[in-house]
């Protein structure tokens, strides 16, 4: 168990619905990103928070969303599913200057059907 | 734009034969290269953290040694227990709480017994 909790583990949902994955990070750390990882672009950066506060923005669709609350934990949502959109999403977590990189959590596999 | 590539895409070794994987990157300013292990299904799990040119580090069967340019991971005489993706990472001298790692596609990994 690396500490970073993510739920749920799989989702299948049809094309045009509105899901929501959660995360909540390693205690103590105060970042959290979202990765996106799928078979031909690997893991690609989506958004980061820090403390609350969004950070660092990726190649995320506008129809993704993300934020991080007071407790610390982060929640994507991901809306207007498309057949694409299938894929690994993980969440990482980790204090600002950490030596290890981040701390990955064992990801939401989405299935959009 | 920082970017990582990783080769060969696919690496087929006999148990006890040593090879290297290559990581080539571009980035502003190197503040660290990341080596993570990674096993289907599940989230990457770091391995080593390399930040200047001549570092290397060890841990068990696997050496990452990193340049100016590129890193390797050197596996020596390795197990079916190895067979993974391992991917490389880097993260720019941005600096802040910016914490941003790019990835490359990774290197799979089958170490047959």
């Amino acid at each position: 168990d690396s500490g970073v909790t993510q739920t749920p583990k799989h989702l299948i949902t049809a094309t045009g619905q509105r899901v929501t994955l959660r995360c909540s990070p390693r205690s103590g750390d105060l970042s959290v990103y979202w990765y996106q990882q799928s078979l031909d672009q690997g893991l690609q950066f989506l958004i980061q928070y820090y403390n609350g506060e969004e950070r660092a923005k990726g190649n995320i669709l506008e129809r993704f969303s993300a934020q991080q609350f007071p407790d610390l934990h982060s929640e994507l949502n991901l809306s207007s599913l498309e057949l694409g959109d299938s894929a690994l999403y993980f969440c990482a977590s980790s204090v600002v200057a950490a030596n290890y990189g981040y701390t990955f959590g064992s990801g939401t596999r989405l299935t959009v059907v | 734009e920082d970017q990582v590539t990783q080769s060969p895409e696919a690496l087929r070794l006999q148990e006890g034969e040593s090879s290297s994987l290559n990581c080539s990157y571009t980035v502003s300013g190197l503040r660290g290269l990341f080596w993570y292990r990674q096993d289907p299904g599940k989230g990457p799990e770091f391995l080593f953290t390399l930040y200047s040119a001549g570092e290397e580090k060890e841990k068990e069967r696997l050496k990452a040694t990193l340049t100016k340019k590129e890193s390797f991971l050197h596996i020596t005489a390795p197990k079916p227990e190895d067979s993974a993706t391992y991917l490389c990472a880097v993260r720019p001298n941005s600096g802040g709480s910016n914490y941003k790692l790019t990835f490359g596609k990774g290197t799979l990994l089958t170490v047959n017994p």
